[in-house]
């Protein structure tokens, strides 16, 4: 089936500097992509999305890119804080008239002071 | 503006017995809800997805008469896991989707463990 994953299980960066974290995906047809934050217990948070049409979008500190050619997906968060530790999951769309989200495996962000 | 809500937000019941999980759209009206399930360290997996007042969707290898779904109004869907087995203990999440396409909102998450 469909699947989309990461490239790295766990991310740890230094306090200020820049964090990225990648997502592979295989399926050629998804249009819509999303990032999402997960803390430890609780639902994922949105952080931020794009769509296939797009290349890139930015956010508050959060950047993504995507590239259709190479069906990659990465999230870029600047000048990383000890509050953005978390589990980062990429996921896609896939569906006709509800949207059903495929998650990748995810990512583990640690952010050392 | 977009809650959803999950309750309760642990349960431990015995082998054998069912569980019932709720999730509300506090402040929008959702006519597709979608149910996750995830174990510990892994991601989320689709369940089912859950539409107001018609049958749920299951995903492939989840069992519907396991996994009750009834969306019985805009802003509640719930989860029935009956006949509870410790296999069964898990992170289950609720997500509600908005009224523009493409967005779903995502309750706290409910963490089942069955003795």
């Amino acid at each position: 089936g469909e699947s989309v994953g990461l490239h790295l299980p766990t991310l740890s960066v230094q306090e200020g500097d820049n964090s990225i974290i990648n997502c592979a995906y295989s399926n050629s047809a998804s249009d819509y992509f999303i990032w999402y934050k997960q803390e430890s217990g609780k639902g994922p948070q949105f952080i931020i999305d794009i769509r296939s049409n797009m290349d890139k979008r930015q956010g508050q500190r959060v950047t993504v890119l995507l590239n259709k050619t190479v069906k990659h997906l990465s999230l870029q968060i600047a000048a990383t804080q000890p509050g953005d530790s978390a589990v980062y999951f990429c996921a896609e769309t896939v569906g006709d008239s509800s949207y059903k989200l495929i998650f990748g495996s995810g990512t583990r962000l640690l952010v050392r002071p | 503006g977009a809650v959803v809500s999950q309750h309760p937000s642990w349960v431990i019941c015995k082998s054998g017995t069912s569980v019932k999980i709720e999730c509300r759209s506090l402040d929008f009206q959702a006519t597709t809800m979608f149910w996750y399930r995830q174990f510990p360290k892994q991601s989320l997996m689709l369940m089912a997805t859950s539409n107001e007042g018609s049958k749920a969707t299951y995903e492939q290898g989840v069992e519907k008469d396991k996994f009750l779904i009834n969306h019985a109004s805009l802003t509640l869907s719930t989860l029935t896991v009956t006949s509870a087995h410790p296999e069964d203990s898990s992170f289950y999440i609720c997500s509600a989707e908005g009224l523009v396409s493409y967005e779903q909102y995502f309750g706290p998450g409910t963490r089942l463990t069955v003795t």
